[in-house]
């Protein structure tokens, strides 16, 4: 399943499935970025981080991607679980962190 | 052994009243800051310190002041509460102020009656 990020704020997937979560940053001059993980009633809980010298970085059945043409950032999650059922967020950081809107994502069992 | 800690976890009170939040890490971090969260789930910085000092105050209202006994504590005291600032805040820290991942709190919901 993928999103459009701002436009699509949620993302429903089954089990088992990869999700794609999509961001699109708003400054070419950002340097920094990251993926949070906000799940109901607590805090962002840091994914992954990329700088802008990469435009790949993978994780523990996380991949993050850059595209600094297009100014986008991706998420991928492998084997999607209803674990991962929270709001996904991108941060960019020029001189402090700008968050995005945050997609929804729902893991169907 | 949390590492960022906030209290209250929920704050009810009425429009007018002032009220503080305080915020502890334990990760020996050298930044802190105050975030708002409001009910579209946008979140914005307001503050930021660094060694006690403040290195980012966005256009935050003057009734919102945030004080910085060390570097391990952000307190963040809100005069004349109004409606508008109902929201959950989040505290965070980090390494220093260089490209570091934040580490969140689990926010404090306040709720203005």
């Amino acid at each position: 399943g993928e999103s459009v990020g701002l436009h699509l704020p949620t993302l429903s997937v089954q089990e088992g499935d990869n999700s794609i979560i999509n961001c699109a940053y708003s400054n070419s001059a950002s340097d920094y970025f990251i993926w949070y993980k906000q799940e109901s009633g607590k805090g962002p809980q840091f994914i992954i981080d990329i700088r802008s010298n990469m435009d790949k970085r993978q994780g523990q059945r996380v991949t993050v991607l850059l595209n600094k043409t297009v100014k986008h950032l991706s998420l991928q999650i492998a084997a999607t679980q209803p674990g991962d059922s929270a709001v996904y967020f991108c941060a960019e950081r020029i001189n402090d962190m700008r968050f995005g809107a945050g997609t929804r994502l729902t893991v169907k069992p | 052994d949390t590492a960022v800690s906030q209290t209250p976890k929920y704050l009810v009170t009425q429009m007018g009243n002032d009220k503080s939040i305080k915020c502890e890490q334990n990760l020996g971090h050298d930044t802190m800051y105050w975030y708002k969260q409001d009910s579209k789930k946008f979140l914005k910085i307001m503050f930021s310190y660094n060694n006690k000092e403040l290195i980012i105050n966005e256009t935050v209202p003057n009734r919102f002041s945030p004080k910085s006994p060390d570097k391990a504590h952000l307190n963040l005291h809100i005069n004349s509460l109004e409606l508008g600032d109902s929201a959950v805040y989040f505290c965070a820290s980090s390494l220093d102020t260089s490209n570091q991942p934040q580490h969140f709190g689990d926010g404090t919901r306040l709720s203005i009656l």
